[in-house]
């Protein structure tokens, strides 16, 4: 079986810089990825990791370290509208060439002023 | 530029009555999964299709639950005689093929549509 865990909430002020942390138990790994969600809405693409090491993309960073199955999302110069869910999902490479994602349970990130 | 359609947005349905979800993907991308998300809850794949083809069906539940994609029109996820259990987000995603030699866009994202939110009297 597959699991993921990452922290329920956290919440950081406005301007700062604030780490997601997600560490997975998984067969057949082929990399991370990064999801946002707002208010029950479509999940949104934020960064991926098939390889060790940091990706940026933006204010967004995401960072794997595949021997410790251990991965992070790095949000800086935080803004009101960054108030989300977040979810790292483990995508696994499937027959016919498809992509299986396995969502962890999400962590709320509250921004305040 | 259409992203990923999925209709009803909402639907309302008795215990014991059908549910039909419908999601038509973006242009270009072959594949489609579905997706279940309770409160409170990561999303969970359910089944993954390409054109006429089940390829992974094992996040589905065994009974009740089929899902189809055929070779015109959207794929449909069908809910037979829904419980209140069955109340949740469902979110469809379509992604290009990873071994197709020029995927559209790159193979490892998965584009998600709205959602349609199931709630069950």
């Amino acid at each position: 079986g597959q699991s993921l865990e990452q922290p329920s909430e956290v919440t950081a002020v406005e301007g700062a810089i604030v780490q997601i942390n997600c560490t997975y138990q998984t067969s057949g790994f082929y990399g991370l990825s990064w999801y946002q969600q707002h208010d029950g809405g479509a999940p949104t693409f934020l960064s991926y990791n098939g390889l060790d090491g940091l990706e940026e993309t933006g204010r967004f960073s995401s960072f794997l370290s595949r021997s410790d199955s251990y991965g992070y999302l790095l949000l800086q110069e935080l803004q009101m509208k960054d108030s989300a869910s977040y979810f790292c999902a483990v995508r696994c490479i499937l027959t016919g060439g498809g992509n299986k994602l396995t969502f962890g349970t999400g962590t709320q990130l509250k921004v305040e002023l | 530029n259409a992203g990923v359609m999925q209709n009803p947005r909402h639907l309302v349905r008795r215990r014991g009555q059908e549910a039909r979800l419908r999601c038509s993907p973006m242009k270009g991308h072959s594949h489609v999964y579905w997706y279940r998300q309770l409160p409170e809850e990561g999303l969970k794949f359910m089944v993954y299709l390409q054109k006429e083809n089940i390829i992974d069906e094992s996040g589905m539940p065994k009974e009740r639950f089929s899902a189809e994609f055929p070779k015109e029109g959207p794929s449909i996820l069908r809910i037979q005689q829904v419980v209140r259990g069955d109340s949740a987000a469902y979110f469809c995603a379509s992604g290009p093929s990873s071994l197709a030699p020029t995927p559209s866009g790159k193979s490892y994202e998965q584009y998600f549509g709205p959602g349609t939110r199931l709630t069950v009297t």
